[in-house]
């Protein structure tokens, strides 16, 4: 049973490029959530698919933009790189579960470096 | 809003014995699941141990336990027989259980060192 993946692995940007990552969700999950995580700091909460649509977002300017396409995988868009935007950015995805707590499974992440 | 905090940045423990982690939280909802994740040097973050608010029982998932005070907010880790492999960042998490929208809030982490 795969687990949650993330394309790529490491990326390397100069400020003000854009950047696509990609995720897919483990076997049977319809749900993605997409994190960042900064040096020494917890993850912070971009923004979480269902059904293809945008279901919550976190404190994120609009140049976070994200999509969920039918089979459940899912890309995270940043445009106009900041230097800030430096981090390793984690996807995780669920299983919507009337009641509980939805225990959301975390792929290995892409570190994103912006110069 | 919902907030974790976890006050112990760094800690040791010699092999093979447990170690409690502390997490704090504050939450509105009335109804909210909380959450411990491993993070190795790799990145990757492991999910480890589940606890819902209305649950009678404190949660166990192997050397994994849960020590869950409702009325204290606190949902402190403990990890019994503790192996060199489980040096890593810890981080407790807490979600609301409610219709739509379940993200995740973390703590700051804490980081544990076994020695041997």
């Amino acid at each position: 049973d795969a687990g949650v993946t993330q394309s790529p692995t490491h990326l390397i940007k100069t400020r003000g490029q854009q950047v696509t990552l990609r995720c897919s969700p483990k076997s049977g999950h319809d749900t993605v959530s997409w994190y960042q995580q900064a040096l020494g700091q917890g993850p912070q909460f971009i923004f979480q698919y269902y059904e293809e649509e945008e279901r919550q977002r976190g404190n994120f300017p609009d140049r976070f933009s994200g999509h969920q396409f039918p089979n459940y995988s899912s890309e995270l868009n940043v445009n106009a790189l900041l230097l800030g935007d430096s981090a390793l950015y984690l996807c995780a995805s669920s299983a919507r579960l009337a009641g509980t707590g939805e225990t959301q499974y975390f792929g290995p992440g892409t570190r994103l470096l912006v110069l | 809003a919902q907030k974790i905090t976890q006050t112990q940045p760094g800690m040791f423990v010699q092999e093979k014995e447990a170690v409690t982690l502390d997490c704090t939280y504050d939450t509105s909802d009335p109804s909210y699941g909380l959450f411990w994740y491993k993070q190795p040097s790799s990145g990757e973050m492991i999910f480890l141990i589940y606890q819902g608010s209305y649950d009678q029982q404190n949660a166990t998932e192997g050397r994994y336990s849960l020590n869950f005070q409702k009325a204290r907010k606190s949902a402190n880790l403990v990890i019994s027989a503790s192996q060199l492999g489980d040096s890593a960042m810890y981080f407790c998490a807490m979600t609301p259980i409610k219709a739509a929208g379940n993200k995740l809030t973390f703590g700051g982490g804490t980081r544990v060192l076994v020695k041997p």
